[in-house]
């Protein structure tokens, strides 16, 4: 089936640094893929939504100059937290669809750690 | 304003017994639902989904049924079994809608199986 590789599993960084965060779509093409994140026992809240080649459609109160979205190939989307602070620290996961395909394929996560 | 709720956090279920976890929605243009199963610190795994046109969708031990007048869905598990334990999330979208392929995930119900 559809496999979504999401890298890195966990990262912890210093606050004021960037952090990236990669996922890619190894056997089908992604046209659309979405952003998540999660906190402790919370549900699963959407940061943003970017189709290839366009610009991301960010989630009211989600700040787009602090979590950048790159969608520039069809297998390949980033989502880079920039100016990482203590409260950016939380689980990303990212989920791809292809066009016409009803399915949403998940990756595995990204435990991030912002000290 | 949560558009899709599961009003159990958690539930406890004797093994071979069933499982039902529920969910609501309010808005009426979802048309598409999906069932997630999640562990800490790992992506979502899917489950089952249904489209609005049907009442029902099985696949194995996995049911899962709609009620569109009552927007209420629910996901019965039979035999429950101890690696059914996990986090089951209630998901849904808006396929027919032109860019509004996004999933709103419901906040998750815990479920325990116990010996």
């Amino acid at each position: 089936g559809a496999v979504v590789s999401q890298h890195p599993s966990r990262v912890i960084c210093k606050s004021g640094t960037s952090v990236k965060i990669e996922c890619r779509s190894l056997d089908f093409q992604a046209t659309t893929m979405f952003w998540y994140r999660q906190f402790p026992k919370q549900s699963l809240m959407l940061m943003a939504t970017s189709n290839e080649g366009s610009k991301a459609t960010y989630e009211q109160g989600v700040e787009k100059d602090k979590f950048l979205i790159n969608h520039a190939s069809l297998t390949l989307s980033t989502l880079t937290v920039t100016s990482a602070h203590p409260e950016d620290s939380s689980f990303y996961i990212c989920s791809a669809r292809e066009r016409f395909n009803y399915g949403y394929t998940f990756g595995s996560g990204t435990r991030l750690t912002v000290v | 304003d949560q558009q899709v709720k599961q009003n159990s956090p958690s539930l406890s279920v004797q093994e071979g017994r069933i499982s039902i976890l529920n969910c609501d929605y309010t808005n009426s243009m979802f048309d598409y639902f999906l069932w997630y199963k999640k562990y800490p610190a790992e992506g979502p795994t899917f489950l089952i989904s249904i489209s609005s046109i049907k009442d029902k969708n099985e696949d194995g031990r996995f049911t899962v049924f709609l009620n569109k007048s009552a927007k209420h869905l629910s996901l019965h598990i039979v035999p429950s079994q101890p690696g059914d334990s996990a986090v089951y999330f209630c998901a849904a979208s808006a396929l027919r809608i032109q860019g509004a392929q996004k999933l709103v995930f419901g906040q998750g119900t815990r479920l325990t199986i116990n010996p």
